[in-house]
C-alpha cells in the first residue's frame, strides 16, 4: 500500500516561513491536497491539487510537488496558523482507488 | 452555505452494529462524492470509505473492507455508513466529508463529527 510520510513536527518563529513536507514514492505524478486541523475542530483544506487554494485560504498558504516529496509553505507564519498539517493523495494505481493521508505534523509557532 | 450533520455515533459493545448517517445541506449533493474519514483520539486522520456521486464507485480502507458499507441516498441528500463486527480500534471521532468532484479528489467540507466508542 501507499505510504506518506510527513515530519512529526515543525517549529517556526512568527513572520517566518515554514515547509511541512510529504514523502511517498513518485508523489510527483499523483496530486496532493492538503489540510489544516486546530485542536477540536474539523480539518479544511487549505490547498489542492498540488498547488491550488480554496476561496478564503490566504495566499501565505501555497504547495508544491515534485519527485518524491511534497511541501507545504507557510509563508509569514502567525500565531493562528499553530495546528497539524496532513497531506492526502489517491492511490489509484489498482482497481480499487483508495485514499492515503500523511501521519501528520504539529507546526508550533514559537 | 454547506453543512453537513453527522449523527448515529454512540457506545455499542465490540462485535454489534451501528449505522452512522449524515445530513447535507447548501449544495447540490448528487453532483460530489462523499466520503468518511475517522480519527481515532489523539491520532492522525483515517480514511474509511468514499462513494461517488452515482454511487457507481466505491472504495473501502482495508481496515474497514467487509464489516463496513458505505450507501447515500440522493432524495434525501444523505449519506450512511453501516458498520459491523466492530472492533475496539474502530473507536474513533467519524468525519463525513463532501468531495470536490465526483470521484477522485479532495475533501472541501467536513462536519463536526459522530463519535463511536467501542467497549465492553
Amino acid at each position: 500500500s501507499y505510504v506518506l510520510t510527513q515530519p512529526p513536527s515543525v517549529s517556526v518563529a512568527p513572520g517566518q516561513t515554514a515547509r511541512i513536507t510529504c514523502g511517498g514514492n513518485n508523489i510527483g505524478s499523483k496530486s496532493v491536497h492538503w489540510y489544516q486541523q486546530k485542536p477540536g475542530q474539523a480539518p479544511v483544506l487549505v490547498v489542492y491539487d498540488d498547488s491550488d487554494r480554496p476561496s478564503g485560504i490566504p495566499e501565505r498558504f501555497s504547495g508544491s510537488n515534485s519527485g518524491n516529496t511534497a511541501t507545504l509553505t507557510i509563508s509569514r507564519v502567525e500565531a493562528g496558523d499553530e495546528a497539524d498539517y496532513y497531506c492526502q493523495v489517491w492511490d489509484s494505481s489498482s482497481d480499487h482507488p483508495y485514499v492515503v493521508f500523511g501521519g501528520g505534523t504539529k507546526l508550533t509557532v514559537l | 452555505e454547506v453543512q453537513l450533520v453527522e449523527s448515529g455515533g454512540g457506545l455499542v459493545q465490540p462485535g454489534r452494529s451501528l449505522r452512522l448517517s449524515c445530513a447535507a445541506s447548501g449544495f447540490t449533493f448528487d453532483d460530489y462524492a462523499m466520503h468518511w474519514v475517522r480519527q481515532a483520539p489523539g491520532k492522525g486522520l483515517e480514511w474509511v470509505s468514499g462513494i461517488s456521486w452515482n454511487s457507481g464507485s466505491i472504495g473501502y480502507a482495508d481496515s474497514v473492507k467487509g464489516r463496513f458499507t458505505i450507501s447515500r441516498d440522493n432524495a434525501k441528500n444523505s449519506l450512511y455508513l453501516q458498520m459491523n463486527s466492530l472492533r475496539a480500534e474502530d473507536t474513533a471521532l467519524y468525519y463525513c466529508a463532501k468531495g470536490v468532484r465526483k470521484w477522485l479528489a479532495s475533501f472541501d467540507y467536513w462536519g463536526q463529527g459522530t463519535l463511536v466508542t467501542v467497549s465492553s
